[in-house]
């Protein structure tokens, strides 16, 4: 079976604070394709990262960094230095297989209060 | 334009009524999606085109009727939905079906069933 757990529900910090958002996921497949994604409050679903079982080298990108670990099945993602405008609910992804669909876990609600 | 746009935003319909939500994207993109958003559920894929044909149905009620006249547009006719219908619909689109292509997606269409 194919599973995302995101476990954290709704996060709520401070400007400026860290905070990291946990995804864990399951699959039998050697070969897969680790997501997140960001939903503002405008709606739409956006790319931040796609990662392929065979890189485990941690990604940064300016504030956001992603943690992917095999030996737990987690790939965690992590905002430094939070602002207002991440503020936004917070999607992990997994694509494993030859198939078309995504396995979604039911995102994270993320706060940044100033 | 730019991206992937959904019409309208919003929209309040009865259960006899007859809708129908549209989605443009101009990417140039072969693949294009609808997905359903509920609260507490996960992202659910609903319909899956490539190149104008429907490639996957994901066990949708026939009140559900997708249409894709060309590769830039894709559109969702309703009929004889029930309350449990409403959710947020997302289209998406991607450079192609396989679901590890990253996807674009629009801001949504807000459906209530009164």
């Amino acid at each position: 079976a194919q599973k995302v757990t995101q476990a954290q529900t709704e996060i709520s910090v401070v400007e400026k604070e860290d905070v990291t958002l946990d995804c864990v996921y399951e699959t039998r497949d050697t070969t897969y394709y680790l997501f997140w994604y960001k939903q503002p409050p405008s709606g739409e679903l956006v790319f931040l990262i796609r990662r392929n079982s065979f890189d485990e080298q941690n990604e940064i990108s300016g504030r956001y960094s992603w943690n992917f670990q095999k030996s737990t099945s987690s790939f965690n993602f992590t905002i430094t230095a939070s602002q207002v405008v991440d503020s936004a609910v917070y999607f992990c992804a997994l694509h494993a297989g030859n198939n078309r669909k995504l396995i979604w876990g039911l995102g994270t609600s993320l706060a940044v209060n100033p | 334009e730019t991206g992937v746009t959904q019409t309208p935003r919003h929209l309040v319909m009865g259960m006899t009524n007859k809708k129908s939500l549209k989605c443009e994207q101009h990417l140039g993109h072969n693949a294009m999606y609808w997905y359903k958003q509920s609260a507490k559920k996960p992202l659910e894929l609903m319909f899956v085109y490539s190149l104008e044909e429907r490639v996957e149905n994901n066990s949708v009620p026939s009140r559900f009727s997708p249409e894709c006249p060309n590769s830039s547009h894709l559109f969702l006719h309703l009929h004889t939905l029930q309350p449990e219908d409403s959710a947020l619909y997302l289209c998406a689109s991607s450079q192609g079906v396989w679901g590890a292509f990253e996807a674009f997606f629009g801001q949504g269409t807000r459906l209530t069933v009164v």
